[in-house]
């Protein structure tokens, strides 16, 4: 079945630096790679999501790179804050009825200090 | 208010008892589905149902089952309980498996 990876698994930097998460997956038949930031204590929240079909999209400070040829995917952060503090999960999903290959990776802790 | 809800928030009981959690959702979305989150943040699809098919992850052991009345409720009910079954269990919803809204949990502890 399908596996995402991600790296790092954890992350600290300084606010207003800029960060990269790599996101790997191995079945070709995913073509949607949404992306959810679980901050403490709260709910799993959608922040970007990309299609096969594209290379890249920003939304705001997150930009989402997309390689189909490697499988990889990679979320840039820019100007972090506080606020970013979270784990960010990838995932790749088929979207052809066949949810129980809907897989996430395993999330990178990102901390920004203030 | 639109959202995704689950209750209860917590729940604690012992091996062998059975267990019921719910959800609903008030999105209008025609998908839902159940995920298991470990102490790690590991997060485990379980099942996701729409208005025409339920889809089991083939890993998930036969004491779970999922329950739904219609497109917005989607339970999860638990015959006897072991002590690995402690857990987060994250409900969610989505239009057409694309960007899915997540209900807060409900956290599971097996004594």
């Amino acid at each position: 079945g399908e596996q995402v990876e991600q790296l790092p698994s954890s992350l600290i930097v300084q606010e207003g630096a800029s960060v990269l998460i790599n996101c790997s997956y191995t079945d070709s038949a995913s073509v949607y790679f949404p992306w959810y930031k679980q901050e403490p204590g709260k709910r799993l929240q959608f922040i970007i999501d990309i299609r096969s079909n594209m290379e890249r999209k920003q939304n705001q400070r997150l930009t989402l790179l997309f390689d189909k040829k490697t499988k990889h995917l990679s979320l840039h952060i820019t100007a972090t804050q506080p606020g970013d503090s979270a784990i960010y999960f990838c995932s790749a999903n088929p979207l052809s009825g066949s949810f129980n290959k809907l897989t996430f990776g395993a999330g990178t802790r990102l901390a920004v200090c203030p | 208010e639109t959202a995704v809800f689950q209750t209860p928030n917590y729940h604690v009981t012992q091996v062998g008892n059975e267990v019921s959690f719910n959800c609903k959702q008030t999105l209008g979305h025609d998908t839902m589905y159940w995920y298991k989150q470990d102490s790690k943040k590991l997060l485990k699809i379980m099942f996701s149902y729409n208005n025409k098919q339920l889809i089991v992850n083939e890993t998930v052991p036969r004491r779970f089952s999922p329950q739904s009345s219609d497109k917005a409720h989607l339970n999860l009910r638990i015959k006897s309980v072991e002590p690995e079954d402690s857990a987060v269990y994250l409900c969610a919803s989505s239009l057409r498996g694309y960007e899915q809204y997540f209900g807060p949990g409900t956290r599971l502890t097996v004594l």
